[in-house]
């Protein structure tokens, strides 16, 4: 009930690509989902996140899309570029306060020049 | 733009041995957190702190572990015993109400 399920483990994509990397919840309590971007040897660093009031949001190149039905979310980033190469998670929580994020188990991204 | 600051990035220690991992969180931030990453893995709770209390702690975060936050800028996890599966990342995390978590660089934290 408190899993996030991530995938791909890992995804090669070419300069100027779409890279997508999706992501499956159980717990309908989740109402907060982030996107983490992490550089080796760094902490996550928070990239976009959304509430399930809304079916996309988009930053930029990055975009979630919220499908709260099928209890899923995915990370769309566009025109993909080598600096986007990182570790990505998603991540969900319930409500405010002290809430715990719950990540998912991480997607290598290699963005190929 | 503002910071959550961890130290040191690197700690060997030997099995058996008591480590201090400090944090200094953001200033305003009210919820501070203390996740850790097995080289590999994915980031796992372990434990929230608000309003000088435990919030919220993980089944990994045992009795080897305690949290405490001594003054009003600093947040510390303290394992009493190490062990070798302990060798991880460590983050600390803040946050404001309402507002995403602030992660910091990390500690490393190696076992041998």
């Amino acid at each position: 009930q408190q899993q996030v399920k991530q995938s791909p483990q890992s995804l090669i994509v070419q300069k100027g690509g779409i890279s997508i990397i999706n992501c499956a919840y159980e717990n309908t309590a989740f109402d907060y989902f982030p996107w983490y971007q992490q550089f080796p040897g760094k902490g996550p660093a928070l990239l976009i996140a959304i509430r399930p009031d809304v079916s996309e949001k988009k930053e930029g190149r990055f975009t979630i899309s919220f499908n709260k039905s099928a209890k899923q979310f995915s990370l769309h980033i566009m025109d993909s570029q080598p600096g986007d190469s990182a570790t990505y998670f998603c991540a969900a929580s319930k409500g405010w306060g002290a809430q715990k994020l719950v990540f998912g188990q991480g997607t290598r991204l290699t963005i190929n020049p | 733009e503002p910071e959550v600051t961890q130290t040191p990035s690197h700690q060997v220690t030997q099995m058996g041995q008591e480590v201090i991992l400090r944090c200094v969180p953001i200033s305003n931030h009210l919820y501070f957190y203390w996740y850790r990453q097995i080289l590999g893995q994915k980031v796992e709770f372990l434990v929230s702190f608000y309003n000088n209390e435990i919030s919220e702690k993980s089944e990994i975060f045992d009795d080897q572990f305690s949290v405490e936050r001594p003054d009003g800028s600093n947040f510390t996890l303290k394992i009493r015993s190490t062990k070798l599966e302990d060798s991880a990342m460590y983050f600390c995390a803040s946050r404001e109400d309402r507002v995403g978590y602030t992660f910091g660089s990390g500690t490393r934290l190696t076992v041998v």
